[in-house]
C-alpha cells in the first residue's frame, strides 16, 4: 500500500539554525499538509498546499516557515531561524483531488525536531 | 470555528473487555470527523470517519463509531479489546469533506490495554 514517507525521523539543531524537512507524498495526491505536535500537546495544522501555491495556513505559520515542493515527488518545510519553541513532532499528510477517498488524509510517520 | 474534545487522556481496559474512548465536536457548520490511530513510532493511521452519510460507521480492527447530532459527539468503540489495540487514539474533525481541508484534532486518548 502507498505510503507516505518522512526524513530525517529525527534532526537535532541549534536555535537559530535553519531546517528542512523533507516529505514524499502517496505519488497520485495533489493535497499536502504539514501538522506539528508538541510533547504533551495536540495535533496543530499548520499549512495545506495545492497547486504549487498554500491553500490555507495557521496563525502558527509565521514567515519563519516556508513549503515548497521543489520537484514532482517532494514537499518541504524550510523553518528559517529555528527557536526552542518550534522542537515538535512534524508530520507530513497527502491527499488525492478526487476519487473514492478525497477527504482522507494520509499521514506520515514523522520527524522529530529538537532545537538546543 | 471547529473543535474536538477527547474526555480522558489515558483510558485502560482488560483485554476482552469493551473500548470506549470519548470525542465531543463544536462546529457551526455540519461537521466531517474522523478517528485516527497512533501507534509507537509510526504516522496517525486512518480508522473511520463520518462524512454525512450513515451515522454508525464502521472502521478498521473492529473500531466502529456513532454520530450523535443531539449529544454532539462521535464516541469511539470496539467490543473486545485486544493487546494490539493499545495507542493513542485521536479525533479529528474538518469543516467539509474533498480535498484542502484541514483537520483539527483533539488532545488524544491513550489506551492501554492490560491482560
Amino acid at each position: 500500500e502507498p505510503e507516505v514517507t518522512q526524513t530525517p525521523s529525527h534532526q537535532v539543531t541549534q536555535m537559530g539554525q535553519e531546517v528542512i524537512l523533507r516529505c514524499v507524498p502517496i505519488s497520485n495526491h495533489l493535497y499536502f499538509y504539514w501538522y506539528r505536535q508538541i510533547l504533551g500537546q495536540k495535533v496543530e495544522f499548520l499549512v495545506s498546499f495545492y497547486n504549487n501555491e498554500i491553500s490555507e495556513k495557521s496563525e502558527i505559520f509565521d514567515d519563519q516557515f516556508s513549503v515548497e515542493r521543489p520537484d514532482g515527488s517532494n514537499f518541504t518545510l524550510k523553518i528559517r531561524s529555528t527557536k526552542l519553541e518550534d522542537s515538535a513532532m512534524y508530520f507530513c499528510a497527502s491527499s488525492d483531488l478526487g476519487g473514492p477517498q478525497p477527504d482522507t488524509q494520509y499521514f506520515g510517520p514523522g520527524t522529530r525536531l529538537t532545537v538546543l | 470555528a471547529q473543535s474536538v474534545t477527547q474526555l480522558g487522556s489515558h483510558v485502560s481496559v482488560s483485554e476482552g473487555a469493551l473500548v470506549l474512548l470519548r470525542c465531543n465536536y463544536s462546529s457551526s457548520v455540519p461537521p466531517y470527523l474522523f478517528w485516527y490511530v497512533q501507534y509507537p513510532n509510526q504516522g496517525l493511521q486512518l480508522l473511520l470517519k463520518y462524512t454525512s452519510a450513515a451515522t454508525l460507521v464502521k472502521g478498521i480492527n473492529g473500531f466502529e463509531a456513532e454520530f450523535k447530532k443531539s449529544e454532539t459527539s462521535f464516541h469511539l468503540t470496539k467490543p473486545s479489546a485486544h493487546m494490539s489495540d493499545a495507542a493513542e487514539y485521536f479525533c479529528a474533525v474538518s469543516p467539509d469533506t474533498g480535498g484542502g481541508n484541514k483537520l483539527t484534532f483533539g488532545t488524544g486518548t491513550q489506551l492501554k490495554v492490560e491482560l
